[in-house]
């Protein structure tokens, strides 16, 4: 069975203050890795897909890496305005298509 | 305006009843999802299609069907066997590199 965790669950920073977001992950056979930021009453907002071991990504403040068993979401110089829920999800290919798991997420707070 | 349309947003149906979520997506996606979310919850897999008249169960199936007729159109039904359907749906599509989310219906029982 597929295994995706997240952590921590919260994370605290003040404006500026860098700090990463750990995905570990078991799954076999993984066919992608995906990060989204998700907004209180929205859906999801897809950031990045990571495929193989080394990638590493990058969209403004945030980037992204995937190793064989964990992915790390690094956010340099925080803005009150990253503040979200960040989850990860992992496909894998299954008999009947590509199964798309996700974890439970890290709530992230900037503070000024 | 390319995209994926979840509706109703909101959507209120007294205990015993069946009801219907839509999910519609004009990005030409192959692959879609339905989720649930709890408060303060990760999302759960219900239902995922690869295919048009496919569909795989996933984590949480027990008290929900869908069918996919069409491409662009993954519809899901919460029955009455579905003991706690109070909860956020949600449903993807998946395509290339990027899969992207609707905006979610919120679904109460009452």
């Amino acid at each position: 069975e597929d295994q995706v965790t997240q952590s921590p669950e919260a994370l605290r920073l003040q404006e500026g203050e860098s700090s990463s977001l750990n995905c570990s992950y078991t799954v076999s056979g993984l066919r992608g890795l995906f990060w989204y930021r998700q907004d209180p009453g929205k859906g999801p907002e897809f950031l990045f897909t990571l495929y193989s071991a080394g990638e590493e990504k990058e969209k403004e403040r945030l980037k992204a890496t995937l190793t064989k068993k964990e992915s790390f979401l690094h956010i340099t110089a925080p803005k009150p305005e990253d503040s979200a829920t960040y989850l990860c999800a992992v496909l894998r290919l299954t008999g009947g298509g590509n199964k798309l798991t996700f974890g439970t997420g890290t709530q992230l707070k900037v503070e000024l | 305006d390319g995209g994926i349309t979840q509706s109703p947003k909101y959507l209120f149906r007294k205990e015993g009843q069946n009801v219907t979520l839509s999910c519609e997506q004009n990005l030409n996606h192959d692959a879609m999802y339905w989720y649930r979310q709890d408060p303060g919850q990760g999302l759960r897999l219900i239902y995922y299609s690869q295919i048009v008249n496919d569909f795989q169960k996933g984590d949480i199936a027990e008290g929900y069907s869908v069918s996919r007729e069409k491409k662009e159109s993954f519809p899901l039904t919460v029955t009455s066997a579905q003991k706690n359907p109070t909860a956020f749906y949600l449903c993807a599509s998946r395509g290339g590199t990027e899969a992207f989310f609707g905006q979610g219906t919120r679904l109460t029982v009452v």
